[in-house]
């Protein structure tokens, strides 16, 4: 049974830095991963998909790195500014399936 | 931008009740999904539809739950009647194939009195 694992729980640094998130899933058998944010009491907004197939995806401030053998990805931010603040999730899919299991979210405070 | 609606956004009701939450996916796409997320919990899926069946459901998507996409815009999630635990805020999502990206609603928060 897949499950995805996100540390830290929660995350506070200086603006300007640059910070990485961690995603882990148990089952390397993925169809894809996304990242997504999710602002408090809002919906999901989707920040970068990354294929079983691809190792990285960009996205201006943002990179995201899949290591499917280890069962791992990162979110890299970049200069990060307090507009970042929210929480962020990653979620696997499993070849065969059409859900996406979701990770319990790292909470990121960006102070100014 | 195009993008996923959901309505209402809010939603209070007894419970033994019969809500509809009710989405407009993104017009070129043709998979839609109902995820949840119960207060301070994961999001977990419900269930995906495509080709107006079924695809996948979880098994918190017992027989109290039915979708349906009656016409070519809306996709509806009822729940016949409502429990205390469905308590939740409720998504939508919709990607143009399988395994592409999944863009997601906004949400509904139902709250069963």
């Amino acid at each position: 049974k897949q499950e995805v694992t996100q540390i830290p729980a929660a995350l506070s640094v200086p603006e300007g830095e640059n910070l990485v998130l961690n995603c882990s899933f148990t089952d390397s058998a993925i169809y894809n991963l996304q990242w997504f944010r999710q602002d408090p009491g809002k919906g999901l907004t989707s920040l970068l998909l990354i294929q079983s197939s691809q190792r990285e995806q960009t996205s201006g401030r943002l990179n995201a790195s899949l290591d499917k053998s280890s069962g791992r990805s990162t979110l890299y931010i970049a200069a990060s500014q307090p507009g970042d603040s929210a929480t962020y999730l990653c979620a696997v899919t499993t070849s065969g399936t059409y859900k996406y299991i979701f990770g319990t979210g790292t909470r990121l405070k960006v102070l100014a | 931008e195009p993008e996923v609606t959901q309505t209402p956004s809010h939603q209070v009701t007894q419970m033994g009740q019969e809500v509809i939450l009710r989405c407009v996916p993104i017009s070129n796409h043709l998979y839609f999904y109902w995820y949840r997320q119960i207060l301070g919990q994961k999001v977990e899926f419900l269930v995906s539809f495509y080709n107006n069946e079924i695809s996948e459901k979880s098994e918190i998507f017992d027989d109290q739950f039915s979708v349906e996409r009656p016409d070519g815009s809306n996709f509806t999630l009822k729940i016949r009647s409502t429990k205390l635990e469905d308590s939740a805020m409720y998504f939508c999502a919709s990607s143009v194939r399988l395994a592409e990206t999944q863009y997601f609603g906004p949400g509904t928060r139902l709250l069963v009195l």
